[in-house]
């Protein structure tokens, strides 16, 4: 597809289960980064990849998220052992090189959890 | 470290009236900045940016902003709201030197009323 591509779109969990959000970047994009969007939070920054560097990890809130990107393409997100709090919109960006220095990132429309 | 504060978090103005987003900012290095729009059930894409040339950005929909570097502010304006505009604005700042993150502030809502 043309734009950012992440599955699913809604998902609905019980507390202590684990979770997996995928995210399609645009192809070409070396940048790919992870937000999660709670109410009257803003967007919280997760984490940051970048060609084949390291990844930037300073957002993950806690050890229970870890996020991979696999071939420099898709990435995914994983949840384990969810909590009622992780209950948010989780919003995947991709950007070209040139892109992610001057900050023009394409977001995908996000994957709702909701954690019961 | 970069950050970003969004003044109101809801902001109501009538159809016709002058649209006013207010974002300062706090970075130790002058800034990227950025304003992305969000309409309803939608993903987030670039207003317009900030990058050292002109301080007077002019963007998408007929929305500017003007960065002030005295006052830390770079607040996002439009002349006349049109209905359409209604939705969640959101400025960021990224910091110079060799990283691409996004610092987001907590977003503003713009309703508009006719």
């Amino acid at each position: 597809g043309a734009g950012v591509s992440q599955s699913p779109s809604n998902k609905v969990t019980e507390k202590g289960k684990d979770v997996e959000l995928r995210c399609d970047p645009i192809s070409g994009h070396t940048a790919l980064y992870w937000y999660r969007q709670s109410l009257g939070q803003g967007l919280e920054f997760l984490i940051y990849f970048q060609g084949n560097s390291a990844p930037d990890k300073s957002g993950l809130p806690s050890d229970r998220f870890s996020a991979e990107r696999t071939g420099g393409s898709v990435s995914t997100l994983t949840i384990q052992r969810t909590q009622q709090e992780d209950s948010a919109v989780y919003l995947c960006a991709s950007s070209s090189r040139t892109g992610s220095n001057t900050g023009e990132l394409f977001f995908g429309e996000g994957s709702r959890l909701t954690v019961l | 470290a970069q950050s970003v504060t969004q003044l109101g978090s809801h902001v109501s103005v009538s159809e016709g009236a002058l649209v006013l987003l207010r974002c300062n900012y706090s970075s130790s290095v002058p800034p990227y900045l950025f304003w992305y729009v969000q309409y309803p059930n939608q993903g987030l894409q670039l207003l317009l940016k900030y990058t050292s040339a002109a301080t007077l950005v002019k963007g998408i929909n007929g929305f500017e902003a003007e960065f002030k570097k005295s006052e830390t502010s770079f607040h996002l304006t439009k002349p006349s709201a049109h209905m359409s505009d209604a939705a969640e604005y959101f400025c960021a700042v990224r910091g110079r030197g060799n990283t691409g993150k996004l610092i987001f502030g907590q977003g503003t809502t713009l309703q508009v009323k006719p």
